[in-house]
């Protein structure tokens, strides 16, 4: 185990449905990232938290929203996805300002919109 | 901007043989690289990183990595494959110049070993 746990593990949801995805870290990091990961695509990065505070978005549609409350906890809000949402999405956490500079990933959550 | 080339969607080597995953990178300051490996239905698992000093490193289940600056790349290596080592695999890199966030990751090789 990474330190990083994710739930839930599998999710299958409608196009109308608002769901949440929750990710926490067990490591002291103070950053935590949102991947989405589809088939035969590279990885792409969603959100980035620094410090708690968000410092990254990557042109992601307004159908997902993150959250992040403490510097443990980060969650993708989701609402009204589309077809094309379906993917696995991972949450990684890193230690930014140290001298470890990797990424620890969680086990995903693999999503279906159907 | 950064950017990660890996050349093969696929490698193919027999158990016992050393195997090779080829990475190249470009950055504009100096690179910390990364390799990782994702087994089916899991994240990825670090496998070890090159952030300063000797060009050879080494990481976890016997893998090692050559960073060489002058031709920008960063190759996975391993002496003597297991079937058990048959994943995804991903080369990563980071501007030592950017704090915080941005890893830029390759699209992946695909890693099978056969019996």
């Amino acid at each position: 185990e990474t330190g990083v746990t994710q739930t839930p593990r599998h999710l299958v949801m409608g196009m109308t449905n608002k769901k949440s995805l929750k990710c926490e870290q067990h490591l002291g990091h103070n950053a935590m990232y949102w991947y989405k990961q589809s088939a035969k695509k590279p990885l792409e990065l969603m959100f980035v938290y620094n410090f708690k505070e968000q410092t990254e978005n990557n042109s992601v549609p307004s159908r997902f929203s993150p959250e992040c409350p403490n510097s443990s906890h980060l969650f993708l809000h989701l609402h009204t996805l589309q077809p094309e949402d379906s993917a696995l999405y991972l949450c990684a956490s890193s230690q930014e300002g140290g001298r470890d500079y990797e990424q620890y990933f969680g086990p995903g959550t693999r999503l279906t919109v159907t | 901007a950064q950017s990660v080339a890996q050349p093969e969607d696929q490698v193919n080597v027999a158990e016992g043989n050393p195997l090779t995953v080829k990475c190249t990178y470009s950055v504009s300051g100096n690179p910390y690289l990364f390799w990782y490996v994702q087994y089916p239905n899991r994240g990825l698992q670090f496998l070890l990183k090159y952030i300063t000093g000797d060009n050879l490193v080494k990481g976890s289940y016997g893998f090692e990595a050559e960073f060489n600056k002058s031709q920008t790349s960063f190759h996975l290596k391993k002496p003597s494959a297991l079937v058990s080592d048959s994943a995804l695999y991903f080369c990563a890199v980071r501007d030592e110049g950017n704090y915080g966030q941005n890893f830029v990751f390759g699209p992946g090789t695909r890693l099978s070993v056969l019996p």
